[in-house]
């Protein structure tokens, strides 16, 4: 089966552009979530969505977004971007959403910005 | 914050066994013990979870004490390979799938 897959791996923009973040989950997986890992926060929860929902928020701006679509995969957005916003954002997909589902991640998509 | 506490480093000798050790005192008893690792430049693994008993994979072993305030994760034959950044996460049944991550022990296996 095949892992979460995410695209573009690498990515170099510069402040005040947008971006697009896109994440296709494990097959059969129908929840999607987002993650940003920085060397000085560590790895922190974005958002959670489910069925096309978003069903969870982490302590983030607004300008950061995402979406769900019909067939699970999933893209997040960041707006007017921020030298801070330099990251590995990473999807993760599982079956459901309880405790007892385990969370598969993606290698992750490095953003540097400039 | 993480509702764990890890040792930052350990060390092991390749083919010895690896043991990991997680605290989690304020654990509820709906909460699961995960644990992942992390090599770098990847994304984090999934290894192994449990609720209250021990559990056991192709991967490692998850020990689980009774009074479930603490749990290691067992690694039989350590390679090089499995030197990473391993987290031991607790995972409320309320909170979806948002994992609160602390900054692990960093595993070295060396030969």
């Amino acid at each position: 089966k095949a892992g979460v897959t995410q695209t573009p791996r690498y990515l170099i923009k510069t402040r005040g552009q947008q971006v697009t973040l896109s994440c296709s989950p494990i097959s059969g997986h129908r929840s999607v979530s987002w993650y940003q890992q920085t060397p000085g926060q560590g790895l922190q929860f974005l958002f959670e969505y489910f069925s096309e929902t978003q069903r969870n928020k982490g302590n983030f701006p607004g300008r950061f977004s995402g979406r769900q679509f019909s067939n699970s995969r999933s893209e997040m957005n960041v707006s007017t971007l921020e030298l801070g916003d330099s990251a590995l954002y990473l999807c993760a997909s599982s079956l459901g959403t309880g405790p007892n589902s385990p969370l598969h991640f993606g290698n992750g998509t490095r953003l540097t910005v400039t | 914050d993480a509702k764990t506490t890890q040792p930052p480093s350990m060390d092991c000798a390749e083919g010895r066994a690896a043991n990991l050790p997680c605290n989690h005192s304020t654990i509820s008893g709906n909460e699961y013990v995960y644990w992942y690792r992390q090599i770098h430049s990847q994304g984090p693994q999934y290894i192994i979870h449990g609720l209250k008993n021990n559990e056991t994979n192709e991967m490692a072993s998850l020990i689980i004490t009774e009074d479930r305030k603490s749990s290691t994760l067992i690694l039989p034959h350590a390679t090089l390979r499995d030197t990473a950044v391993y987290y031991c996460i607790v995972r409320p049944d309320t909170a979806g799938t948002a994992l609160i991550f602390g900054k692990g022990t960093t595993l070295s296996v060396s030969s």
